[in-house]
């Protein structure tokens, strides 16, 4: 079975602090995906990445970065944290080929900034 | 502006009936269609698939049925039981392949009741 692991469930954060989010997976795969859940807007994709030290932007990356130094962990960086970007994070992962179940999901880490 | 919509944020049904939960896009681009389903305090988890060369897929008790035309998809689930109580998030991407970007909808939560 494949693992995503987040390091926090949960964390509580203050305004203009940075942020990192880890994120690890266990099952060799290429890509690497972070979402953050909001009600009544689903899962938005901020960032992903297909390999080692790349990255390319999802549909939300405005105030985030990432940084993918090893194939198995992506972390996510909040860079100077923002009331508006408690939420709950998501990080994913997938196969090149992977067609069935493109995506492997973490249990989340639940952040508030205060 | 949302590609993938799911207009009914909750859905309750009685156990043993069926639960229909519906799904709608925008991008005619789109050709391959997942459902993920989420407990509390968990990550999404894959339930089924289908391409846009077919018009139904079904896995047990899940059949996901697939309109091209009215760009309309749907889950069923017969019988419902208690344990399928969960939000359930549609989601789309342009190819099947694991590097392909997931659209999610909103999600909608069902309750299955005795």
């Amino acid at each position: 079975d494949v693992k995503v692991t987040q390091s926090s469930r949960y964390l509580v954060k203050r305004t203009g602090e940075k942020v990192f989010l880890e994120c690890v997976q266990d099952m060799d795969h290429e890509n690497m995906f972070w979402y953050r859940q909001d009600p009544g807007l689903g899962l938005r994709l901020i960032y992903f990445s297909y390999d080692v030290k790349m990255k390319e932007k999802g549909d939300i990356p405005e105030g985030y970065s990432v940084s993918r130094e090893k194939k198995e962990r992506f972390s996510l960086i909040l860079e100077s944290a923002s009331t508006n970007q408690t939420s709950m994070y998501l990080c994913a992962s997938s196969s090149l080929t992977g067609s069935d179940s493109p995506l492997h999901f973490g249990n989340g880490t639940r952040l508030t900034v205060t | 502006d949302q590609q993938v919509k799911q207009n009914s944020p909750s859905l309750s049904v009685q156990e043993g009936r069926i639960s229909i939960l519906n799904c709608d896009y925008t991008n005619s681009m789109f050709d391959y269609f997942l459902w993920y389903k989420k407990y509390p305090a968990e990550g999404p988890t894959f339930l089924i698939s289908i391409s846009s060369i077919k018009d139904k897929n079904e896995d047990g008790r899940f059949t996901v049925f697939l309109n091209k035309s009215a760009k309309h998809l749907s889950l069923h689930i017969v019988p419902s039981q208690p344990g399928d109580s969960a939000v359930y998030f549609c989601a789309a991407s342009r190819g099947s392949g694991g590097y392909n970007k997931l659209i999610f909808g909103a999600g909608t939560r069902l309750a299955v009741h005795p």
